[in-house]
């Protein structure tokens, strides 16, 4: 099973900053990997797919990259909407998430 | 637009059975493969099961395998997921979803239906 790891846990930014976070897969998924945002009480909602592509209606300050075994996402300039948990998901061996990191106001 | 309400949750006791279901609006229903995604409290995301548009198809996560069912009637709309021995491992709040490229991803979920194992 390939597992995927988000570090740190936790992230604080101030509204306007860049935000980069990682996502590590155990073996390579190829490009077979998607961010998710969720808000407290909320569903998950599709950010990127096939590591780099943007859902439809997500804002251009989402972007994602990477492959094989390393990923990242990058929100270039924070808005307050943004502050919520994000997961990675991988499609290339089953499906997995990864444990989720927290994007929290500094 | 796409709407997804799940039912079905509630308390059961350990070892007792629950069936949840899915309604579909908005979409091709019979066109789209389907899932189901848990969410244990204050915890992260687990794919529970996929089915494919014609219900065909079916996979598994292995902790559920033997113990849940996933089906859909497709002349309803409506998705189903039949639980049997439940344990306190299975409490969750269970999200139904659509498939997105065929099998890989989920466009749009439903806001959850919440499973309680206790005695």
């Amino acid at each position: 099973e390939v597992v995927l790891t988000q570090s740190p846990a936790t992230l604080s930014f101030s509204p306007g900053e860049r935000a980069t976070l990682s996502c590590r897969a155990s073996q390579s998924v190829s490009s077979c990997l998607a961010w998710y945002q969720q808000k407290p009480g909320q569903a998950p909602r599709l950010l990127i797919y096939d590591a780099s592509k943007r859902a439809t209606g997500i804002p251009a300050r989402f972007s994602g990259s990477g492959s094989g075994t390393d990923f990242t996402l990058t929100i270039s300039s924070l808005e307050p909407e943004d502050f919520a948990v994000y997961y990675c998901q991988q499609c290339s061996d089953w499906r997995t998430f990864g444990p989720g990191t927290k994007v929290d106001i500094k | 637009q796409v709407h997804l309400v799940e039912s079905g949750g509630g308390v059961v006791q350990p070892g007792r059975s629950l069936r949840l279901s899915c309604a579909a609006s908005g979409f091709t229903f019979k066109t789209y493969g389907m899932h189901w995604v848990r969410q244990a409290p204050g915890k992260g995301l687990e794919w529970v099961a996929i089915i494919g548009h014609d219900g065909s198809y079916k996979a598994y996560t292995d902790s559920v395998k033997g113990r849940f069912t996933i089906s859909r009637e497709n002349s309803k709309n409506t998705l189903y997921l039949q639980m049997n021995s439940l344990g306190a491992e299975d409490m969750a709040v269970y999200f139904c979803a659509r498939d997105f490229e065929i099998g890989k991803y989920i466009d749009y979920w439903g806001q959850g239906t919440l499973v309680t194992v206790s005695s």
